[in-house]
């Protein structure tokens, strides 16, 4: 167990509908990250959040959109959705804001099915 | 685009056997390359990281080696087990978030 929770594990949806995904990061950690995991294209880079600011963001879509609270959750909302974006989405938290001075711990992850 | 091209893409090794995987970046800026473990079901998970001013670095039976002229590294799983079976994904990264190679399913079979 990472420490990383993840809620809903699944989530079955219409195109068109909106969902919201949330992480609560391991506790101390002040960083959170969000990946999109898909067959064709691994594990991809949405957007980092660190102590409630965003960082960077990646191939994040317009219709996406995520937040980091004060008390360091997260949440990813998904809007528009598309049969495309059916995919394993994962949250992951670190201590630092630096990618590659700590590890990054992963959560559970939510299987998103759009019909 | 900062890539990171793993392979193979899936591969199946007898028990006590060697399993290779390898991994090519381009980004010569990276300073920091993990190897994630993912189980079915599960998020990832670090096994093992090496940053290059080594060329090697070994944690029990997995090994990384690393050859900054040639911008690869490899995860070595010596005497595989069936338990090791899961799918494997190098990563790399420079004060950026990590870049992942598209992963490569172990099949340990005895």
């Amino acid at each position: 167990d990472s420490g990383v929770t993840q809620t809903p594990k699944h989530l079955i949806t219409a195109t068109g509908q909106r969902v919201t995904l949330r992480c609560s990061p391991r506790s101390g950690d002040l960083s959170v990250y969000w990946y999109q995991q898909s067959l064709d294209q691994g594990l991809q880079f949405l957007i980092h959040y660190y102590n409630g600011e965003e960082r960077a963001k990646g191939n994040i879509l317009e219709r996406f959109s995520a937040q980091q609270f004060p008390d360091l959750h997260s949440e990813l909302n998904l809007s528009s959705l598309e049969l495309g974006d059916s995919a394993l989405y994962f949250c992951a938290s670190s201590v630092a804001i630096q990618g590659n001075t700590d590890t990054q711990y992963f959560g559970p992850g939510t299987r998103l099915t759009v019909l | 685009q900062q890539q990171v091209k793993q392979s193979p893409q899936s591969l199946i090794v007898q028990k006590g056997g060697i399993s290779i995987i390898n991994c090519a970046y381009e980004n010569t800026a990276f300073d920091y390359f993990p190897w994630y473990q993912q189980f079915p079901g599960k998020g990832p998970a670090l096994l093992i990281a090496i940053r290059p001013d080594v060329s090697e670095k070994k944690e029990g039976r997995f090994t990384i080696s690393f050859n900054k002229s040639a911008k690869q590294f490899s995860l070595h799983i010596m005497d595989s087990q069936p338990g090791d079976s899961a799918t494997y994904f190098c990563a790399a990264t420079r004060s950026t978030p990590l870049v992942f190679g598209k992963g490569t399913r172990l099949s340990v079979i005895a």
